[in-house]
């Protein structure tokens, strides 16, 4: 069954705007990844948050995680049009269960 | 970083024939490997977890007979989809765990785009 579960499903931006983007699980994690997917490839990696930390940064990426709420936030500063992708979070429990993602698109 | 390298990247195969994708991590040992199953706009539904020298552990709902995983080495594990069937069509893509690396992170391959006529 999933896990994660992100919104919006899909999100439209311009150039330069910034894109946030959330994932809410439903157990207890050790930590919270996020990754993108261009059209018909594999995932990437993108950032990793542990279960004991409240904020990551890696350049234009910033990552909350609240386990209180069991939610995390993804935001991408300064966006461009190769950001375009769809985003997913994954959480590890006992194994890694993808969200169903967020689908974004940046318009030039 | 990392690299896992999938093949092939697309296939096209009659129904009733099996087909085989292998998933290689090329620069480093992997003793897990997941697969993977995506269909359009969709997420990744977990399928099952290809460890090493052993019987591959598979989610519910997943017909072990239907979906062969071998993990022979530790760097190779492959997805046999027998007896193929138009609605096997989809997205497979692998993953694999970096023994000592960052905790949890997978490293995927390219996805393999299956299509039964």
């Amino acid at each position: 069954s999933q896990q994660g579960e992100e919104d919006p499903q899909a999100l439209s931006i311009q150039e330069g705007e910034n894109a946030t983007m959330n994932c809410s699980y439903k157990t207890s994690i050790n930590n919270l990844q996020w990754y993108r997917q261009n059209s018909g490839r594999g995932l990437v990696h993108l950032i990793l948050i542990r279960s004991n930390e409240r904020e990551k940064h890696s350049g234009r990426l910033r990552v909350t995680l609240d386990t209180s709420k069991k939610s995390s936030s993804l935001l991408i500063t300064a966006s461009r049009a190769a950001d375009t992708a769809s985003y997913f979070c994954a959480t590890d429990s006992d194994k890694i269960i993808f969200g169903k993602g967020t689908r974004l698109h940046i318009l030039p | 970083g990392a690299v896992v390298s999938q093949h092939p990247s697309w296939v096209i195969c009659k129904s009733g024939t099996s087909v085989k994708i292998e998933c290689r991590s090329l620069d480093f040992q992997a003793t897990t490997m997941f697969w993977y199953r995506q269909f359009p706009k969709q997420s990744l539904m977990l399928m099952a977890t290809s460890n090493e020298g052993s019987k591959a552990t598979y989610e519910q709902g997943v017909e072990k007979d239907k979906f062969l995983i071998n993990h022979a080495s530790l760097t190779l594990s492959t997805l046999t989809v027998t007896s193929a069937h138009p609605e096997d069509s989809s997205f497979y893509i692998c993953s694999a765990v970096l023994e000592g690396g960052l905790t949890g992170e997978l490293f995927f391959g390219e996805g393999s785009r299956l299509t039964v006529l």
